[in-house]
């Protein structure tokens, strides 16, 4: 069975700070990992994926994460918060066809 | 190419009424996927079907509730007597199959029951 938790259900920062939100993942096999943002009213847009290969995985709108087995964690990052990217963040797990999402982490950025 | 495209994009219903909710996945995709998103909370799996198939339905409420997928046409979920709970947003996904990860979002559906 695999499932994902995501720390924090909301997060703050100000514009240009660093963005983290957090996930980590339980799964039996090799995982497949994803992040996806929610628009208000609209359905999910993925940000990025790790399926193989390079741990570190960069993503759209200057969005990256990185695989850490050791930690079981898919973290997402951005260097600089913009204004746009106030949304909510989505992180799911999965193998195969059988995809399972976090809770969310909504994501507000103070000018 | 056409995205995941939902309809309608907004629903009303009163108590008791059926709600149906279609989804067309993308060109080539063959395997279709129902979520429910209730207010503050995050995606809920409910449903998984191929062609002419449900593969998993594990998530989905044992009555009232069905879906189809079938040989031609859009995926269809299908709510019976809908109560006040059942207001959400529902979302279909799509993926092409064989062993694809990424799963494709259409806009989602807003049911409200009044």
């Amino acid at each position: 069975a695999q499932s994902v938790t995501q720390l924090g259900s909301h997060v703050s920062v100000s514009e240009g700070a660093l963005v983290l939100l957090r996930c980590n993942y339980s799964s039996s096999v090799p995982p497949y990992l994803f992040w996806y943002v929610q628009y208000p009213n609209q359905g999910l847009q993925l940000l990025l994926k790790y399926t193989t290969g390079a741990t570190l995985v960069k993503g759209i709108n200057g969005f990256e994460a990185e695989f850490k087995k050791s930690e079981t964690s898919f973290h997402l990052t951005k260097p600089s918060a913009h204004m746009s990217d106030a949304a909510e963040y989505f992180c799911a797990v999965s193998r195969g066809n059988d995809m399972r999402f976090g809770a969310g982490t909504r994501l507000t950025v103070k000018p | 190419n056409a995205g995941v495209m939902q309809n309608p994009r907004h629903l009303v219903r009163r108590r008791g009424q059926e709600a149906r909710l279609r989804c067309s996945p993308m060109k080539g995709h063959s395997h279709v996927y129902w979520y429910r998103q209730l207010p503050e909370e995050g995606l809920k799996f409910m449903v998984y079907l191929q062609k002419e198939n449900i593969i998993d339905e594990s998530g989905m409420p044992k009555e009232r509730f069905s879906a189809e997928f079938p040989k031609e046409g859009p995926s269809i979920l299908r709510i019976q007597q809908v109560v006040r709970g059942d207001s959400a947003a529902y979302f279909c996904a799509s993926s092409p199959g064989k062993g694809a990860d990424e799963q494709f979002f259409g806009p989602g559906t807003r049911l409200t029951v009044l």
